[in-house]
């Protein structure tokens, strides 16, 4: 499974569009990507996945390049109440392996008033 | 209804003593999983169970046995624990082995 690099952590304030960056630089051709998010004490939370260019939903942004050795997430006008820490994790669509992501690190998003 | 729910929220237990955290999920998913997460440390995938038969062991230790009485239920019997085995447990649910998972809460494990 391609392994998953982040920031560890990143501050922003209110209203800024924040944008993290994951690199996988190993990512295997049917692999996919999903981003969640995980508040203190309570589970991960889905955000968003894509395979290819650009996904968008109502929370969020994913942006992957051509190579796809790397993946943004962008947070339009974050508030406080998206301090939390975000994962990155790549999948894979193959059935042996199907169902084992792995959860890199994180970052830690700090957002300020 | 798009909710994991997990019991008990807290445990402890004795190195001696067998219990059983219970995940459930009414979403016709397919898929269920449990994760180990320590303290400020990423989810770490135990085991994938893919309509009703175990599809992924990550090596855990057989102090840890899983179980998936039917397609809703996901249980996860503990024997014999030790201390470092107090984590936050995570149950997750997806449409299948390549969707989005939704996880449930959370039982908080102490063995003392």
């Amino acid at each position: 499974l391609a392994k998953t690099t982040q920031p560890i952590s990143m501050d922003s304030y209110e209203g800024q569009e924040v944008n993290i960056t994951c690199s996988h630089n190993n990512i295997a051709t049917n692999d996919y990507i999903t981003w969640y998010q995980q508040f203190p004490s309570q589970g991960p939370r889905f955000i968003i996945q894509g395979y290819k260019t650009k996904v968008t939903n109502e929370v969020a942004s994913l942006f992957i390049p051509a190579d796809r050795k790397s993946s943004t997430l962008s947070l339009p006008r974050v508030s406080l109440s998206d301090t939390a820490v975000y994962y990155c994790l790549v999948g894979d669509t193959l059935n042996t392996n199907a169902g084992k992501s792995t959860f890199g690190d994180g970052t830690t998003l700090t957002v300020k008033p | 209804d798009t909710e994991v729910t997990q019991t008990p929220k807290h445990l402890v237990m004795g190195m001696t003593n067998k219990k059983s955290l219970k995940c459930e999920q009414h979403m016709g998913h397919r898929a269920m999983y449990w994760y180990k997460q320590k303290a400020k440390k990423p989810p770490e995938l135990m085991f994938v169970y893919s309509y009703e038969k175990l599809s992924i062991n990550e090596s855990v230790p057989s102090r840890f046995s899983p179980e998936c009485p039917n397609s809703s239920l996901l249980n996860l019997h503990l024997h014999a624990l030790q201390p470092e085995d107090s984590a936050l447990y995570l149950c997750a649910s997806s449409q299948s082995l390549t969707y989005e998972q939704y996880f449930g809460p959370g039982t908080r494990l102490t063995v003392t």
